[in-house]
């Protein structure tokens, strides 16, 4: 079972700002992690998943990174926008059967 | 898109009254889950799907029963409702994406008084 942790709970930038969110993991023997999107009273979004074999991901203007060594994930989002206010959550998996989840940061980017 | 329906979205029942959910989707996926989501608690495995018929408990199961009898269908039963089991509750299906990603429906908020 991984044990999975956000740090901070909360987050609030100004716009253009580039900020990184943590997710940590107890359990080196990793499958993949997935990094979600989610605004509020909505559903969660999958905005990108690294697998156990890579060191990074990116799309557009997020880019995450593996380091199961350290049991580290990180999330960076480059020049943020107001559109990027949400909680973001990661999902760890030792074996693709089943997915531990953090509690969430919670990203206020401010105009 | 996966193809994932909740039912009903929202519902608000009475302590000691049974409730069941409902998770469809369209695209013969093997593995579904149900998870709820608690402020503080992020998203916490209820149980799960990896076949019709087979199913196994996640971490908060207490309270809660699940039945698939056909593969497109995943039902969540309160056998009695409590106000703790007041929350927001999510299917998911597991696909392949070049590795095992989840994909989540849209959640039914459930309300017990």
């Amino acid at each position: 079972k991984q044990e999975v942790t956000q740090i901070p709970a909360a987050l609030s930038v100004p716009e253009g700002e580039n900020l990184v969110l943590n997710c940590s993991f107890t359990d080196s023997a990793i499958y993949n992690l997935q990094w979600f999107r989610q605004d509020p009273g909505k559903g969660l979004t999958s905005l990108l998943l690294i697998q156990s074999s890579q060191r990074e991901q990116t799309s557009g203007r997020l880019n995450a990174s593996l380091d199961k060594s350290s049991g580290r994930s990180t999330l960076y989002i480059a020049a943020s926008q107001p559109g990027d206010s949400a909680t973001y959550l990661c999902a760890a998996s030792n074996t693709g059967n089943q997915f531990y989840f953090g509690t969430g940061t919670s990203l206020t980017v401010i105009p | 898109d996966a193809g994932i329906t909740q039912s009903p979205r929202h519902k608000v029942t009475e302590t000691g009254t049974p409730v069941t959910l409902r998770c469809h989707q369209t695209e013969n996926h093997r593995y579904m889950y149900w998870y709820r989501q608690d402020p503080g608690h992020g998203l916490r495995l209820i149980h799960y799907s990896y076949g019709v018929k087979d199913t196994d408990k996640g971490e908060v199961s207490d309270g809660y029963s699940v039945s698939r009898s056909k593969t497109e269908d995943f039902l969540l039963t309160l056998e009695s409702a409590t106000s703790s089991q007041t929350s927001v509750y999510f299917c998911a299906i597991r696909y392949w994406n070049g590795s095992y990603e989840q994909y989540f429906g849209p959640g039914t908020r459930l309300t017990v008084t």
